[in-house]
């Protein structure tokens, strides 16, 4: 069964500084990554996500993850934080094409002025 | 606007009551998810439709279930309801269910307070 681990229910940060949201995931065969944001009183959006091919990713907003295989890691990174970032966001995993998504426990990020 | 629209949102009501939690997929979306987000458990899997049949099941309880009707709205029954079944109820739905080639597109909740 495969399941994803975010490190930080919780991280600050201040407007202009790089973003880095840490997701570690276990699956016994190659995974299909996800990023979410979730803003307050919203459902879930995607950021971005890897299926195949390339392993740096590059979604939305000006957010990139990059696939590693050999730390089972999918952080999700942001050069400059800006205060429209403030929201929780989710990493999720899927183990085949038919198969749903496991989410994370979700890290809140807080962008302060 | 992910265009997942669901009624209502926000459903009060007191233990071993029964409800239904309404979605209206995209428009020519043929998968439909449900999800529960608490602070406890985080965001679950319940179930997933395909095009009125059922095709994953996750932690979803015997209390609740499901369907998928011929217009591809879905509901989603929550019978003799618990404290602990108070959260927000998430609807998802993509164009035909994989995780490779789908987005899953998300609507805005239902919010189940049990008293």
């Amino acid at each position: 069964a495969q399941s994803v681990t975010q490190l930080g229910s919780h991280v600050s940060v201040s407007e202009g500084a790089l973003v880095l949201l840490r997701c570690n995931y276990s699956s016994s065969v190659p995974p299909y990554l996800f990023w979410y944001v979730q803003y307050p009183n919203q459902g879930l959006q995607l950021l971005l996500k890897y299926t195949t091919g390339a392993t740096l990713v590059k979604g939305i907003n000006g957010f990139e993850a990059e696939f590693k295989k050999s730390e089972t890691s999918f952080h999700l990174t942001k050069p400059s934080a800006h205060m429209s970032d403030a929201a929780e966001y989710f990493c999720a995993v899927s183990v085949s094409g038919y198969s749903t998504l496991t989410f994370g426990k979700g890290t809140m990020l807080l962008v302060s002025p | 606007d992910s265009g997942v629209t669901q009624t209502p949102k926000h459903l009060i009501t007191a233990t071993g009551q029964r409800v239904t939690l309404r979605c209206s997929p995209r428009s020519g979306d043929l998968s439909v998810y449900w999800y529960q987000q608490s602070l406890d458990q985080g965001l679950q899997f319940l179930i997933q439709y395909y095009n009125g049949e059922e095709r994953a099941k996750g932690n979803i309880l015997e209390r609740f279930s499901a369907q998928q009707f011929p217009d591809l709205h879905s509901e989603l029954n929550l019978s003799s309801l618990e404290l602990g079944d108070s959260a927000l109820y998430f609807c998802a739905s993509s164009v035909v269910g994989r995780a490779d080639t789908d987005t899953q597109y998300f609507g805005p909740g239902t919010r189940l307070t049990v008293l």
